[in-house]
């Protein structure tokens, strides 16, 4: 079964701070799909970021971005500028390739606070 | 564009009871689950549907029973209602698999006494 680790419960920086936070993951499989999810006070789940395993190349969207280390299972995510509206629960999940049919599976998640 | 929509956003339940709660999607999409979340635990698997007629358990499914009659709906069922299924659901959909992007509704808030 697939495992994932999120070690920072909460994390607090200043607005137009770069911040990273840490997502680490266990799978004996070769090919699978990362992903952060942010959830604001609304409540609502948003895709933030996505990753294919079999790509070397690190996603990128806007100020976000990640660092996808194959070989040590880690996944952490980068936020660029920090902005006020990114206060949220951050998520990293993850499914296997097959069709992701069996769903994802989440870490704990992060609460990620920017202070004016 | 309506997206995912869950209803009701709020319910509170005695021991025992049973409901339904509802989800619809407008994007025709193919695949559709649901996960519960609770404090400190990040969100699990409960059912999930590959399309219309199809279900499978996920991680956490006992207690709850799921149907998919149409490629619309995927309406999730308490059979009796206990306090340790007190918890915000919700429901997912994507065009493929978990895979591709997916899409959530805004979640229902269920508290049972």
């Amino acid at each position: 079964a697939q495992t994932v680790t999120q070690s920072q419960p909460e994390m607090s920086v200043q607005e137009a701070e770069t911040v990273t936070l840490s997502c680490t993951y266990d799978t004996s499989e070769s090919n699978y799909y990362l992903f952060w999810y942010k959830q604001p006070p609304s409540r609502q789940m948003i895709l933030v970021i996505r990753q294919e395993a079999y790509k070397q190349q690190n996603a990128t969207e806007n100020r976000f971005s990640v660092n996808f280390q194959k070989a040590a299972k880690s996944f952490s995510l980068k936020i660029s500028d920090s902005q006020l509206g990114d206060t949220a629960m951050y998520f990293c999940a993850f499914t296997h390739s097959g069709g992701g049919a069996d769903g994802l599976t989440f870490g704990k998640g992060t609460h990620l606070i920017i202070q004016p | 564009n309506a997206g995912v929509t869950q209803t009701p956003k709020f319910q509170v339940l005695k021991t025992g009871q049973s409901m339904t709660l509802q989800c619809a999607q407008d994007m025709n999409h193919e695949y559709m689950s649901w996960y519960r979340q609770d404090p400190g635990m990040g969100l699990r698997l409960i059912h999930y549907s590959v399309g219309a007629g199809i279900t499978d358990q996920g991680e956490v499914p006992n207690g709850y029973n799921v149907s998919r009659s149409t490629t619309e709906d995927f309406p999730l069922r308490l059979l009796s209602a206990a306090p340790s299924q007190t918890s915000v659901y919700f429901c997912a959909s994507s065009y493929g698999g978990m895979n591709t992007e997916a899409f959530f509704g805004q979640g229902t808030r269920l508290t049972v006494v």
